[in-house]
């Protein structure tokens, strides 16, 4: 099994449709992201969490809303989906131990299109 | 400001020979650098990282990268191509003061039979 999880992994949906994206991990770790993949744009981080009750903003978090439900999980919303959020969305994590060298681990990705 | 630069979105190779994939960094303190790669339907894997150690890193898979602080690059070479090869590699660098991670536009390698 993966040790960051995340679901679905393909959806299609309409504009003005609520989605939420989630993911989970098995590693322990206290630090949890998403971010967003288009091409040729490498990944841009949408918001960030160091744990239960700390939530942070990441380059581009407009039209997006998380919740950390508990040190495992961490989902991602989408209040109302537009065309341009048509992406591919990676969670990722990291800890205390991987802070000091910034080194992510990353799930398989959950790729959304709205149409 | 910090910056990552891939400098080529596509590198075609054939199988058996070398491979080179370039980065520039620009950086105002001493960064961490990552490559990390990307197998279609996958997640990022993470292929080698330099960390102020060694300023040669090796890797999985007979990957290497050497850091070089004058020419601020982190170059990514592998000897001898192999069909597997072929994913999107992404550079990375961590800025540690900031804790701020900064992702190369990605390159995508190509491995012809």
């Amino acid at each position: 099994d993966a040790d960051v999880t995340q679901t679905p992994r393909n959806r299609i949906t309409k504009t003005g449709k609520r989605i939420m994206l989630e993911c989970s991990q098995t590693k322990g770790h206290d630090r949890m992201y998403w971010y967003r993949q288009d091409p040729g744009l490498g990944l841009q981080l949408i918001y960030y969490s160091f744990d239960v009750k700390d939530i942070n903003k990441g380059e581009i978090s407009d039209g997006y809303s998380v919740s950390r439900q508990a040190q495992a999980k961490f989902s991602l919303s989408l209040e109302s989906a537009i065309p341009n959020q048509t992406a591919l969305y990676f969670c990722a994590t990291s800890d205390l131990t991987s802070l000091g060298t910034g080194e992510l681990f990353f799930g398989e990705g959950s790729r959304l299109t709205v149409l | 400001a910090q910056s990552v630069t891939q400098l080529d979105s596509h590198v075609s190779v054939s199988e058996g020979t070398p491979v080179l994939l370039r980065c520039n960094y620009s950086s105002s303190y001493s960064p961490s650098l990552f490559w990390y790669v990307q197998h279609p339907n996958k997640g990022l894997q993470l292929l080698l990282k330099y960390t102020s150690a060694a300023t040669l890193v090796k890797g999985i898979n007979g990957f290497e990268a050497e850091f070089k602080k004058s020419e601020t690059s982190f170059h990514l070479t592998k000897p001898s191509a192999h069909m597997s090869d072929a994913a999107e590699y992404f550079c990375v660098v961590f800025i540690t003061g900031g804790f701020k991670t900064i992702f190369g536009a990605g390159t995508r390698l190509f491995v012809k039979a």
